[in-house]
């Protein structure tokens, strides 16, 4: 079954940029994966942030970009705050038609 | 804005069926699709799978076996079975609404315990 990967986790200082990356096991992601993108804060609901590689949902800040870099789907923080410090989930479609959780990745901003 | 509400036994016995309901308020479930997303205690998500309005649907082939969805147009609301359970299946169970490939509205989340 496919894995899709992203990093553990990643530390940012106050400001800063950080790019997270989602990937898969077997082969590139590109556009016609959906690459889709969401935070979650502990006790929390996730909150969708990115959609279609580089949609942003309603009500997200400009800091958040998303793109495809190389064979990878990316989320952008530009200008880290700290409470972006969450869990960041990406999302795949794959053309069976199921759809696969990324492993997430923890950003901490200190 | 559309909101999303789970409900359903906060317990269950293993080797019995798990049952949630998620009620959709402020909007119409006609015309979209919905989806299952659950959280073990801890671990990252897991998609379990999606209905339509019109009650098609797509399973993660991982729980395909288990899984049962089901769409009621009249009272606004979809629903997720899920049979057998063990501890492994012990999560905070969300329910979502499809945008164009993503999910774009989520429910606040309902932890479901799967103990003797």
């Amino acid at each position: 079954q496919t894995v899709v990967t992203q990093e553990p986790s990643f530390s940012v200082s106050p400001g800063g940029t950080v790019t997270l990356t989602c990937g898969l096991s077997s082969g590139s992601v590109s556009t016609n994966y959906y690459p889709s993108w969401y935070q979650q804060t502990p006790g929390q609901a996730p909150r969708t942030l990115i959609y279609n590689t580089d949609r942003r949902s309603s009500g997200v800040p400009d800091r958040f970009s998303g793109s495809i870099l190389g064979s990878k789907a990316a989320l952008t923080i530009t200008g880290a705050q700290a409470d972006d410090e969450s869990d960041y989930y990406c999302v795949l479609y794959m053309n069976s038609g199921i759809y696969v959780l990324g492993t997430g990745t923890k950003v901490t901003v200190l | 804005q559309v909101q999303l509400q789970e409900s359903g036994p906060g317990l269950v016995k293993p080797s019995e069926t798990l049952s949630l309901t998620c009620t959709v308020s402020g909007g119409s479930i006609s015309s979209y699709y919905w989806s299952w997303i659950r959280q073990p205690p801890g671990k990252g998500l897991e998609w379990i799978g999606y209905i339509s309005y019109s009650g098609s649907t797509k399973y993660n082939p991982s729980l395909r076996s288990r899984v049962t969805m089901s769409v009621d147009t009249s009272k606004n609301h979809f629903s997720l079975m899920l049979t057998s359970v063990t501890a492994a299946d012990t999560a905070v169970y969300y329910c979502a609404r499809f945008g164009h490939y993503y999910f774009d509205q989520w429910g606040q989340g309902a932890l479901v315990t799967v103990s003797s």
